[in-house]
């Protein structure tokens, strides 16, 4: 099984700051990394897929980049409504696994 | 546009079979572009992926629940149901179901990522 490790698991910003988040893979995946958005009581959201392609509508200030074991979601200029949990995902090999966790908290 | 709804009983006694249905509408669990899967979440905790199933009725579950796990379709009715067996409450969570599909361009040939979800249902295992 594929162990996805985000890191920070909490992070408190205040609005316009820059947010970077991270996702290691215990073993190579390409690109088959995805992340998704969690808000209080709701299901998650898809945000970004295959690593960097954005899904219909997300808005721009959210960006994936990496590949292989190392990722990363980059939030630009936080806005209040992006307190969430963000979780990364890989498809690469089944089991498909999901990391832990990043809770962002606005200041 | 798709869209998922699942539906079940919110409590389980322990022991007992956790039994849940997703209803797919404005869409066919017939489509051979998707897959459609299972996935919870404990209070608290993070997302556990359980299993999915094909239109074609293959299965493939998470290894830490298959002995206990079945999901299967219906495509008369646009539904899949999960059923768990021998719940503890270990399995209160939020169950979700979720659509996976194929990727495109450069990444044709692989896994996507899980594009639309249901609202989630909560199960609660108690007596």
């Amino acid at each position: 099984e594929i162990v996805l490790t985000q890191s920070p698991d909490f992070q408190s910003v205040t609005p316009k700051e820059k947010v970077t988040i991270t996702c290691r893979a215990s073993q190579t995946i390409g690109s088959s990394l995805h992340w998704y958005q969690q808000k209080p009581d709701q299901s998650p959201k898809l945000l970004i897929k295959y690593a960097s392609q954005s899904f219909s509508g997300v808005p721009s200030r959210f960006s994936g980049s990496g590949s292989g074991t190392d990722f990363t979601l980059t939030i630009n200029s936080l806005e209040a409504e992006d307190a969430a949990t963000y979780y990364c995902h890989q498809s690469s090999s089944l089991p498909w696994t999901f990391g832990q966790g990043t809770k962002v908290e606005i200041k | 546009q798709v869209q998922l709804q699942e539906s079940g009983p919110g409590l389980v006694k322990p022991s007992e079979t956790l039994s849940l249905t997703c209803t797919v509408s404005g869409g066919s669990v017939s489509s051979g572009s998707y897959y459609w899967s299972w996935i919870r979440q404990p209070p608290g905790k993070g997302l556990e992926w359980i299993g999915y199933i094909y239109y074609t009725g293959s299965t493939n579950y998470n290894p830490s629940l298959k002995s206990r796990v079945t999901i299967s379709v219906d495509t008369s009715k646009t539904q899949f149901s999960l059923k768990l067996s021998s719940v503890t409450a270990a399995d209160t969570a939020v169950y979700y179901c979720a659509r996976v599909g194929w990727g495109g361009g450069d990444f044709a040939g692989t896994i996507n990522a899980f594009d639309i979800w249901g609202q989630g249902t909560m199960v609660t295992v108690s007596s």
